[in-house]
């Protein structure tokens, strides 16, 4: 059982590009989010969904987009990455039964 | 003011010692309430819920007070291998805010 995936773990974008952040769970989990995790901080959330074909924001939406196609999947997309988006990013699927989130293990994101 | 709040830390404390960390939510809507445990660089990992009831794990123990919108944990006899970030966690329908979290340091 691999819970949940993220790829890549580690990326370094340059100002202005852009690319997809994958995340794959297998545990039938309707409810996904993504959170970014800056050094020192606590965790934030971007985006969430509580099954496919619905998203919703979260607390800092701003540079970022979200789709959610099927139950497993759910990527997270920077357009025009800035060095303000340089951060640990995470995202995680809740089940009731354990009641709580699983992580997945986190994707190093760094722009310059 | 942040919506979650818990004392940074860190806390240094040798082995075999007790340590709580408090942590505080400003939602009176929050419904649920986790400690999570996030060693370095890696993911946060749920440590425990937190139930109104309280409740215990082992050696740790975790508290509620609504009234005062007040989390604790409690850890007894501290292992080295405790050494992590702790973090408070309130949730309404399953929109969960988190804490800074707690560093702790376990010395030999």
């Amino acid at each position: 059982n691999a819970g949940v995936t993220q790829t890549p773990k580690f990326r370094i974008l340059k100002i202005g590009q852009s690319m997809t952040l994958q995340c794959t769970q297998d545990m039938n989990h309707n409810y996904m989010y993504w959170y970014r995790q800056d050094p020192g901080m606590g965790l934030k959330l971007i985006y969430y969904s509580v099954g496919a074909g619905i998203t919703d924001k979260g607390e800092v939406p701003n540079g970022y987009n979200v789709s959610r196609s099927t139950t497993e999947d759910f990527p997270l997309r920077l357009e025009l990455a800035a060095p303000s988006q340089t951060s640990v990013y995470f995202c995680a699927s809740f089940g009731i039964v354990l009641g709580g989130y699983t992580f997945g293990s986190g994707t190093r994101l760094t722009v310059v | 003011r942040k919506e979650v709040e818990q004392d940074p830390g860190p806390f240094n404390v040798p082995e075999g010692a007790t340590v709580a960390f408090n942590c505080t939510y400003s939602n009176s809507a929050s419904q649920s309430f986790f400690w999570y445990r996030q060693d370095c660089r890696k993911e946060p990992k749920l440590l425990m819920s937190v139930y109104s009831s309280g409740n215990e794990d082992g050696r740790f123990t975790a508290q509620l007070n609504r009234a005062s919108q007040y989390i604790s944990l409690l850890i007894r006899d501290s292992k080295l291998s405790d050494s992590a970030t702790y973090l408070c966690v309130a949730s309404n329908n399953n929109d969960m805010r988190f804490g800074a979290g707690t560093r702790l340091t376990v010395k030999p």
